[in-house]
This record gives structure tokens, sequence and C-alpha cells, in this order.
């Protein structure tokens, strides 16, 4: 079975400042795996995504994330932090042959000092 | 917007007193999840619907049941809650369950659910 593991639970950094929040995944072949964005009160919006090809994937809000499969990691990364982003990332992985079902990440809390 | 509704955002039950949650989509999505999410933890799997068969998991208790009457609509019924039913339960949708792990889902904003 796959599983998901986010190191980091909080996370502050000044606003301006580059982020990565980690995401490492357990799986026995080439995963699907996700980066959901959740803002108070709100539900999980997709970030980005990779399935294959380009290991660095672009994604919304100036979030791009690198898939390296040597170190089973699915980083997600912004040059420049602004407040807006302060919310709780997911990391999440699907497995091929397995329907659409998502294994999640415990998530980080990410705060944005001013 | 084509979206994911969840109603209501906040409900307060009593322990023991059957609720339902509701959940429509705009998306006209073949497959509707229902997630459950504990304070500080990732979300996890109760059960989903692909078009109108049913798929539970396996570690979901017989407590919680689902219903879909039609592709818009998905409802979660807690029979008995409780205190540790408390959580955020969170409806998602997706295209075609048999795009095998690539297809986007798309969730609703979530209903917190309080026991008492």
């Amino acid at each position: 079975a796959q599983s998901v593991t986010q190191p980091d639970i909080h996370i502050t950094v000044s606003e301006g400042a580059s982020l990565e929040l980690r995401c490492n995944y357990s799986y026995g072949a080439t995963p699907y795996l996700f980066w959901y964005v959740q803002s108070p009160g709100q539900g999980l919006q997709l970030l980005l995504k990779y399935f294959s090809g380009d290991t660095l994937v672009q994604g919304i809000k100036g979030f791009e994330a690198e898939f390296k499969r040597s170190q089973s990691s699915f980083n997600l990364r912004k040059p420049s932090v602004h407040w807006s982003d302060a919310a709780e990332y997911f990391c999440a992985v699907g497995a091929r042959g397995g329907g659409n079902k998502l294994t999640f990440g415990t998530g980080t809390q990410l705060k944005v000092e001013l | 917007d084509a979206m994911v509704i969840q109603n209501p955002r906040y409900q307060v039950t009593q322990f023991g007193k059957p609720v339902t949650l509701s959940c429509s989509q705009t998306l006209n999505h073949n497959v509707m999840y229902w997630y459950q999410q504990k304070s500080s933890q990732a979300p996890k799997l109760l059960f989903h619907y692909y078009d109108k068969d049913f798929n539970n998991e396996a570690d979901t208790p017989d407590n919680f049941q689902s219903r879909r009457p039609n592709t818009s609509f998905c409802f979660l019924d807690i029979r008995s809650p409780g205190l540790g039913d408390a959580a955020m339960y969170l409806c998602a949708t997706s295209r075609d369950l048999l795009a095998q792990g690539t297809d986007t889902q798309y969730f609703g904003p979530g209903t917190r659910l309080t026991v008492l």
C-alpha cells in the first residue's frame, strides 16, 4: 500500500522568502503525485500534479514541485511567498491501477509573517 | 462556475442522533467521494460512488452510510454519531474512475461536524 509523509507539521516563513515543503512517498512503482492546498474554511484546491514526463511540474499560484525518484520525494517550492499563501498543504499519492484513490499526507501548516 | 457544494458547512448533532450531510456537484462527474478529516490528520477516504456503484473502504465503520439518488447529489448518513465522529467531512468528485489515478479530484468546502 502507498503512503505519504510530510515531515514538517508547521512552517513559518517571512513574506517574500522562498518556500519548500517536503513530501516523501512510499510506493512500489512510479506514483501519481499531487499537491493540494486548504485555506481556512475551504475545501482542498489542486495546486499541481505529476503523472509522467518532465519531473519539474508547474502549478497555479506560482508553485512548482520536483519529482525525484531516487529520493522518493515530491517537494513543493515557491520562490517568493505571499501572505495569502498561508494555508495547509497536503501531498497525496494516487496508485496506478488502483482506480482514482488518493492517499494523503498529514499536511503542513504554513504561516507567513509580514 | 462548475463546483462542488456541501451543506451545511457546520453541523451540530447530539450523541447518537442520526445526521445527514449533503453534497452536490455541477461538474457532471461520474465519481463522488466522501472523506473524513479529523483535526491535524490527513483526509481519509470513507467510500466512493462510481456512477451508481457504491464502493466502501474496508475500514469504514458500519455507522457510516451513503446514498446517491442521482448524478448530482450524494449524501453521507451517520446513523449513531459518537464523539469520535466529530470531524470535517469532505466531498470530492472526479470525472472517471477508470482514468487509473490520473483524474483530478475536485473538493467541496467541507462540513464540520460537532457531536455533543
